[in-house]
């Protein structure tokens, strides 16, 4: 069975630096895609950045990108000027035949 | 475009009764899947319909189900609810690829809470 795991369940960073959140998952699979998600406080989930596991290259959305290791499993979340509303819960996720989500990290951008 | 909408928004039941909830998906999607989030567990998957189909369940109970009708939208139903089935009820559609999702698209959710 797949499994997410993210190993940060908080950080937080000041506003304008970058911060990385962890992420590593478990798959016999060879092609499959991997998620950032953010949920702010009390609003909707949505998507950050997205992986196709067949391409080698890291995905890059504006100052988020992402640090992409097939084998080792890794898939971490790089954050850049980091901003006050970037403050949200960060889900990590795993698709093959379903969807399968990390615990999350929170995290806290500081002004 | 319109999202992802859910209704209801909030929910109080108490315990053995039953609820539904309900889901209407993006326009064209036709893969809806069902989420139980809660701070103890996180987001677990329930399950997905795809073509009025399931496609895919989690590991949770008989007492939660679901149903996908021809027009896409989705319900799902908790019957005999119990005190720790309060949670956040997330609902995603997306277009369905061969080898997983290519991406969800979540609704704001439906918060039951069980007295």
């Amino acid at each position: 069975a797949q499994t997410v795991t993210q190993s940060q369940p908080e950080m937080s960073v000041q506003e304008a630096e970058t911060v990385t959140l962890s992420c590593t998952y478990d798959t016999s699979e060879n092609n499959y895609y991997l998620f950032w998600y953010k949920q702010p406080p009390s609003r909707q989930m949505i998507l950050v950045i997205r992986q196709e596991a067949y391409k080698q290259q890291n995905a890059t959305e504006n100052r988020f990108s992402v640090n992409f290791q097939k084998a080792a499993k890794s898939f971490s979340l790089k954050i850049s000027d980091s901003q006050l509303g970037d403050t949200a819960m960060y889900f990590c996720a795993f698709s093959y035949n379903d969807m399968r989500f990390g615990a999350g990290t929170r995290l806290t951008v500081k002004p | 475009k319109a999202g992802v909408t859910q209704t209801p928004r909030y929910l109080i039941k108490t315990r053995g009764q039953q609820v539904t909830l309900s889901c209407s998906p993006i326009s064209g999607h036709r893969s809806v899947s069902w989420y139980q989030q809660t701070p103890g567990q996180g987001l677990q998957f329930l399950f997905e319909y795809f073509s009025e189909t399931q496609r895919n369940k989690g590991n949770f109970p008989g007492r939660f189900s679901g149903r996908q009708f021809s027009n896409s939208r989705s319900e799902m139903n908790v019957s005999t609810l119990e005190l720790g089935d309060s949670a956040l009820y997330l609902c995603a559609s997306s277009f369905r690829l061969a080898g997983g999702f290519n991406e969800q698209f979540f609704g704001p959710g439906t918060r039951l809470t069980v007295l």
